[in-house]
């Protein structure tokens, strides 16, 4: 079993729909969760973060974090064609600077 | 704009060649890391930096070496190019401070072995 998994998508979503990307995760030392966004040939950005469970929120960006069920989902809220990328999670185990990427879900706001 | 740049940004080259891709950074910041990035696999670490001449393999690291002789720069060496290592190659730096989580990449170089 990976550390991370990631459904890879391509997931198609209406302008304005709600997306809920999901990341499942199997060390439950985890602590530091990560999204990025990577858009295409370029390299990931840092969308958002979260320590431990609960939420977090950015603009129109929602990070939950469940531990006890190691899962842990971005939302996009009114959803836009620029928000066509591929959402990578990522984990970074406490006391290692060796980060785990999941493999990326792809996703495509028609507009 | 974390500062980060790579070269060359694009590289063809014949299998059992050996080819150095360059990290530049104008952050002073002590992690580097290499990954590549493969379809179906994400991300992978081949191999990472925590200061001048200290590194540390990471998941795939056979087929690769690096070098740090200075804060600013992180090589990575295919010592003798394959076919399997075709792919698109990123570097990243550590955060703000050493406590820091958050990684910032470089735009990437594509690599062709033929």
């Amino acid at each position: 079993q990976k550390e991370v998994e990631q459904d890879p998508g391509p997931l198609s979503v209406p302008e304005g729909a709600i997306v809920s990307l999901n990341c499942t995760y199997s060390n439950s030392a985890f602590q530091y969760f990560m999204w990025y966004r990577q858009y295409s040939r370029k390299g990931p950005e840092l969308l958002m973060y979260t320590y431990s469970s609960g939420n977090k929120e950015d603009g129109r960006f929602t990070a939950q974090v469940d531990k006890s069920s190691k899962y842990i989902s971005l939302f996009i809220r009114d959803s836009q064609p620029s928000d066509s990328a591929t959402y990578l999670c990522a984990h970074w185990p406490s006391g290692t600077y060796k980060y785990i990427f999941g493999t990326g879900t792809r996703l495509k706001v028609l507009a | 704009d974390a500062g980060i740049t790579q070269s060359p940004r694009h590289k063809v080259t014949e299998t059992g060649t050996p080819v150095t891709l360059r990290c530049h950074q104008t952050e002073n910041h002590r992690y580097m890391y290499w990954y590549r990035q493969d379809p179906g696999h994400g991300l992978r670490l081949i191999h990472y930096s925590y200061g001048v001449k200290d590194t540390d393999k990471g998941e795939v690291s056979d087929g690769y070496s690096v070098s740090r002789s200075k804060t600013e720069d992180f090589l990575l060496t295919l010592e003798s190019a394959t076919s399997s290592q075709t792919s698109v190659y990123f570097c990243a730096i550590n955060g703000r401070d050493s406590s820091s989580y958050e990684q910032y990449f470089g735009p990437g170089t594509r690599l062709t072995v033929t």
